[in-house]
């Protein structure tokens, strides 16, 4: 079936760093990937989406390109800020079949100190 | 766009009682999906309506659980007979039509005694 694994938080960083959230899928067709994140208190919002191999979804400065080759969906920023600490998940979505399911992975935490 | 809302967003129930939550999802938005998220862990599917219609129950919905959707507006989710075990995120997410894109509610936070 479906996965999706993402590595291992929780990643603490300084303000105006680099980050990167590695996220590695498996299935069995071409599925859309996502990156949703979860802030303190709050529901899940999506963040990105791309919904083909090569494809790049951006927003808020947060980066992931589709790369079907390495099946994986990392989540890149370049400055981080205090306001992105929260938890961010990767998760997929295969079309046809059991269209409703939407496989998360366990999410990564992110807590950036000023 | 008033966003999804669930109530009550924390519930704290001895073993063995009955619950409910309530989600009202955004309201032009035909499905509707029911997760349940604990420490560390991503959001788990439970249950998902298209309008009325339940169409999908997950093997982690046990006979102790069950959802409505009367008439396709508003959904409640029941657990009689609390188990210390379902404690846990209750998170309620509604689109409008297929595809991964979901608008996720503040959740329902579960804590059996």
């Amino acid at each position: 079936g479906n996965s999706v694994t993402q590595m291992e938080g929780p990643v603490t960083l300084s303000e105006e760093a680099f980050l990167t959230i590695n996220c590695t899928y498996t299935a069995t067709g071409y599925p859309s990937l996502f990156w949703y994140v979860q802030y303190p208190g709050e529901g899940l919002q999506l963040l990105l989406k791309a919904t083909k191999a090569d494809d790049k979804g951006s927003n808020k400065g947060f980066e992931a390109t589709y790369r079907k080759e390495t099946t994986s969906f990392h989540l890149e920023k370049g400055s981080v800020q205090v306001s992105d600490s929260a938890v961010y998940f990767c998760a997929l979505f295969e079309s046809g079949g059991s269209n409703y399911k939407l496989t998360f992975g366990k999410g990564t935490l992110l807590t950036v100190n000023p | 766009d008033t966003g999804v809302s669930q109530n009550p967003r924390h519930k704290i129930t001895k073993r063995g009682q009955n619950v409910t939550f309530r989600c009202d999802p955004i309201s032009e938005h035909n499905r509707l999906y029911w997760y349940r998220q604990t420490l560390g862990q991503g959001p788990e599917f439970l249950t998902y309506f298209q309008n009325e219609a339940q169409l999908e129950k997950s093997r982690l919905l046990s006979d102790r659980f069950s959802a409505e959707r009367p008439k396709g507006s508003f959904s409640t989710l029941e657990i009689q007979r609390t188990e210390q075990g379902d404690s846990a995120m209750y998170l309620c997410a509604s689109s409008l039509g297929g595809g991964g894109t979901r608008h996720f509610g503040p959740g329902t936070r579960l804590t059996v005694t």
